[in-house]
């Protein structure tokens, strides 16, 4: 059983750069979530999809962020037009689709430092 | 509108000594509650969680934690800590998306 993936590890981007993240969930997981977490924080939800779909959407996924999943598998964040409060770990997890129950497994995250 | 308190932001312990790492919760729906840990350098993972029933939970590694719906709280404890268990702990509310608190560092001294 492998758990779920996430894709760089660790990103160091310039300001204004656009960076992309990736996360593989568990095989059968029909859900997938994004959060954002920063130092001395905990995660933050960012969004999160079933299937394709994206469902929920935060206020604090600006515009110059967007989330795929086009295949219902994999998806990806992109960050356009970096800035450095963007620094932060991105984190992905990813569950059954058993409604409000099921358990959310976490990927290892993706460090972001933009200067 | 969900939240999560968590009332220390470090606990240091003596190995072989109780801990009680602290959860108070605000929700406005139906409760599922849940106790991370994360250990340096690796991905979040689930200790325990409360959906329904019993308010007493046992989750991995020794912990547990109660429900307390009249103190709205979800405590977790361990009755003797190991060096291993240094980490920081997250409490967590919610079901579609999870609302976190800003998490306890549990430093285990020798």
């Amino acid at each position: 059983d492998t758990g779920v993936s996430q894709n760089p590890r660790h990103k160091i981007t310039k300001r204004g750069q656009n960076v992309t993240f990736r996360c593989d969930p568990i095989s059968e997981h029909n859900r997938l979530y994004w959060y954002r977490q920063t130092l001395g924080q905990g995660p933050e939800f960012l969004t999160y999809f079933q299937n394709e779909a994206q469902l929920e959407k935060s206020r604090l996924l600006s515009d110059r962020f967007s989330a795929e999943r086009p295949k219902g598998s994999f998806s990806t964040l992109e960050i356009q037009r970096t800035e450095q409060g963007d620094s932060a770990m991105y984190l992905c997890a990813s569950s059954r689709t058993g409604g409000l129950l099921e358990t959310q497994y976490f990927g290892p995250g993706t460090r972001l430092l933009v200067l | 509108a969900q939240s999560v308190t968590q009332l220390d932001s470090q606990v240091p312990v003596f190995e072989e000594a109780p801990v009680e790492l602290r959860c108070n919760y605000s929700s406005s729906v139906s409760v599922y509650l849940f106790w991370y840990v994360q250990y340096p350098n690796q991905g979040l993972q689930l200790l325990l969680k409360y959906l329904s029933g019993s308010t007493l939970v046992k989750g991995i590694n020794g912990f547990e934690a109660e429900f307390n719906k009249s103190q709205t709280s979800f405590h977790l404890r361990k009755p003797s800590v190991h060096i291993s268990d240094t980490a920081e702990y997250f409490c967590a509310v919610g079901g579609n998306q999870f609302y976190f608190g800003t998490g306890t560092s549990l430093t285990v001294i020798p």
